[in-house]
């Protein structure tokens, strides 16, 4: 079964700063899609980033960008120039086909 | 456009008691997910429509949770006897394609005294 993990329940930043949030996964695949979702507390799920596991170019939106490493099976979020509307929980998730995993999530503080 | 739009946004039920959680796609969408997401987790998998059909029910816990989506637009997750274990914040997310990218609807959090 594929699993992630978020390693860091817990992170904060300053703003303005730079932070970057830890994803480990498993699987057996070599075709999968990987993503980070935010969670604000509105709960409504936000795509921030994807990454295809075929790519090698690490995928970059505005001031979000990831660093993968596909034989590692290592996926991290990096949040450039840190602004108070960052924070919420974020998700790492793992999706091969129809079978989307998610991991338990990391809570970003954004202090002022 | 309208987002993916789930009723109620809360609810409080009774131990024993039906429930029944409505999810409206966005339209045109032919895939939809229903996840579950317990207190300080990330969404879990329950079942996934490719139109009318469950393609994939393998993430029901048992037989108490069943879902259906005559039309192929609108789903409902319906389920029995609720435990105090059901409590969660239960999520819908569809696609354009089964393999697309999911959007989320802002979930119901389901409270079983």
């Amino acid at each position: 079964a594929q699993t992630v993990t978020q390693s860091q329940p817990e992170m904060s930043v300053q703003e303005a700063e730079t932070v970057t949030l830890s994803c480990t996964y498993d699987t057996s695949e070599s075709d999968y899609y990987l993503f980070w979702y935010k969670q604000p507390p509105s709960r409504q799920m936000i795509l921030v980033i994807r990454q295809e596991a075929y790519k090698q170019q690490n995928a970059t939106e505005n001031r979000f960008s990831v660093n993968f490493q596909k034989a590692a099976k290592s996926f991290s979020l990096k949040i450039s120039d840190s602004q108070l509307g960052d924070a919420a929980m974020y998700f790492c998730a793992y999706r091969n086909y129809n079978d989307m995993r998610f991991g338990a999530g990391t809570r970003l503080t954004v202090k002022p | 456009g309208a987002g993916v739009s789930q009723t109620p946004s809360n609810k409080v039920t009774e131990k024993g008691k039906y429930v029944e959680l409505r999810c409206d796609p966005i339209s045109g969408h032919t895939a939809l997910y229903w996840y579950r997401q317990s207190l300080g987790q990330g969404p879990e998998f329950l079942i996934y429509f490719q139109g009318t059909g469950a393609a994939d029910d393998s993430g029901l816990p048992n037989d108490r949770f069943f879902a259906v989506r005559p039309e192929g637009s609108v789903s409902t997750l319906k389920i029995q006897r609720t435990e105090r274990g059901d409590s969660a914040v239960y999520l819908c997310a569809s696609s354009l394609v089964g393999e697309g990218e999911q959007y989320f609807g802002p979930g119901t959090r389901l409270t079983v005294t």
